[in-house]
């Protein structure tokens, strides 16, 4: 079963580059999607196949993933990119997604 | 354009049932499974289950088989969430997800707008 884990928290200032990391062993062999989470709005996806932008989504967002870690990485962050941020694989032995526990991103 | 709309706030009181429901629109309905995820109030996502709207398959997370029941009315594009026995930890605002991908790497490219169930007595 998969545990994929989050940083708590990421700070950055408007306009620097913010990386948000979601870890397990062997990440890099799974596709790992990412979704946004404005307070009291539903999710919204910004990245998914671990790279992939669905329409819509600015190109300051983009995803890695490799090895251990799958990245989420915001450049030239604004004020309206403040959110909670989940990565997603699907465990395909039990048929069901893994969320990370989610990692807040605060604009300074 | 896609659109998953869910039914309004509940208020339940411990050992009752409630029932939100999951309208889409926009696309082929039987198509593309659904997912029910949970919010607690301050918390992470929580995958509930999720159900085939091609054939009424259903997959629920360990925690929850015996409370909760997931169904379809594919004559009107919309998705059910039954959870039973309601707890005061089942407070929670609680999300549809429409699965996109290939067997065995989905993801959810369209989200509810949340339900809100409220258990209190």
């Amino acid at each position: 079963s998969y545990v994929l884990t989050q940083p708590p928290s990421v700070s950055v200032a408007p306009g620097q580059t913010a990386r948000i990391t979601c870890g397990e062993n062997n990440i890099g062999t799974k596709s790992v999607h990412w979704h946004q989470q404005k307070p009291g709005q539903a999710p919204v996806l910004v990245v998914y196949d671990d790279t992939a932008r669905p329409s819509g989504i600015p190109e300051r967002f983009s995803g890695s993933n490799s090895g251990n870690t799958a990245t989420l990485t915001i450049s030239r962050v604004e004020a309206g990119d403040e959110a909670d941020y989940y990565c997603q694989v699907w465990d395909s032995s039990s048929d069901h997604p893994v969320f990370g526990g989610g990692t807040k991103l605060t604009v300074l | 354009q896609v659109q998953l709309v869910q039914s309004g706030a509940e208020v339940k009181k411990p050992g009752t049932s409630v029932k939100v429901s999951c309208t889409a629109s926009g696309y082929s309905f039987t198509s593309y499974g659904i997912s029910w995820v949970r919010q607690a109030p301050g918390q992470g996502l929580e995958w509930m289950g999720w159900i085939s709207t091609y054939n009424g398959n259903t997959n629920y997370a360990l925690k929850l088989q015996g409370r909760v029941t997931m169904t379809t009315d594919t004559s009107t594009s919309t998705a059910y969430l039954e959870l039973t026995s309601l707890r005061s930890d089942d407070t929670a605002v609680y999300y549809c997800g429409r699965q996109q991908g290939d067997y065995g790497d989905y993801y959810f490219d369209y989200w509810g707008q949340g339900t809100l169930v409220t258990v209190s007595s």
